[in-house]
């Protein structure tokens, strides 16, 4: 069974801070690793994607991702109050992409 | 000029019941999915089609059966509907569907909200 597991939090960060989400993966295998947010009531919308081991930089995102540890994490630099959601990581090895449970994130003035 | 849309977004109905939900997308991409979301937001994919051929079936109840007329639809068809059925289920497209690189980045339609009184 091919598991991508993540905290589910909440996250609580004050506003201007930095947010760390973090997922690990169980499938040695998997290749493609996404990162998507998802408001309450809305559907997942794609924020970054990685496919090499290193950091990967757009904007106020980083992803960061670590084969050998089975390891990606995103980082979000200046948090803003409207970055509150729930980020749902991606793992996708053969045909089938794995999401995690996803980590609440609450940015609070 | 929405990427990828569904209808109905929201359908009540009781058990027992046949419902279908439509999935179009206008990307030009050549893989369409169909994950379901319960109550816990726990996102799970059903089904993937690549250019109308399926290429993921997920351990899915035979109740429920995907069509895709062509590579930018993709319909889902439940029959004899259960109350653990109720769900959001989410149509998403991608470009490829392989095992990795640029082109696997999924593009999720706006949900439909599947209510099973």
């Amino acid at each position: 069974q091919k598991e991508v597991e993540q905290n589910s939090g909440p996250l609580s960060v004050p506003e201007g801070a930095i947010a760390s989400l973090n997922c690990t993966y169980s499938d040695r295998g998997s290749q493609s690793f996404f990162w998507y947010r998802q408001y309450s009531g809305k559907s997942p919308e794609l924020i970054m994607f990685i496919y090499s081991n290193g950091d990967k930089e757009d904007g106020r995102f980083t992803a960061q991702l670590n084969k050998a540890s089975q390891y990606v994490s995103l980082l979000i630099r200046d948090s803003q109050p409207s970055d509150s959601a729930t980020y749902l990581c991606a793992v996708k090895g053969s045909y089938i992409p794995t999401f995690g449970r996803g980590t609440s994130l609450i940015v609070h003035p | 000029d929405t990427a990828v849309s569904q209808t109905p977004k929201y359908l009540v109905t009781q058990m027992g019941n046949d419902k279908s939900i439509k999935c179009e997308q206008n990307l030009g991409h050549d893989t369409m999915y169909w994950y379901k979301q319960d109550s816990k937001k726990f996102l799970k994919i059903m089904f993937s089609y690549n250019n109308k051929e399926l290429i993921i079936n997920e351990t899915v109840p035979n109740r429920f059966s995907p069509k895709s007329p062509d590579k930018a639809h993709l319909n889902l068809h439940i029959n004899s509907l259960e109350l653990g059925d109720s769900a959001v289920y989410f149509c998403a497209s991608s470009q490829a569907s392989g095992l990795a690189g640029v082109g696997n980045e999924q593009f999720f339609g706006p949900g439909t909200r599947l209510t099973v009184l």
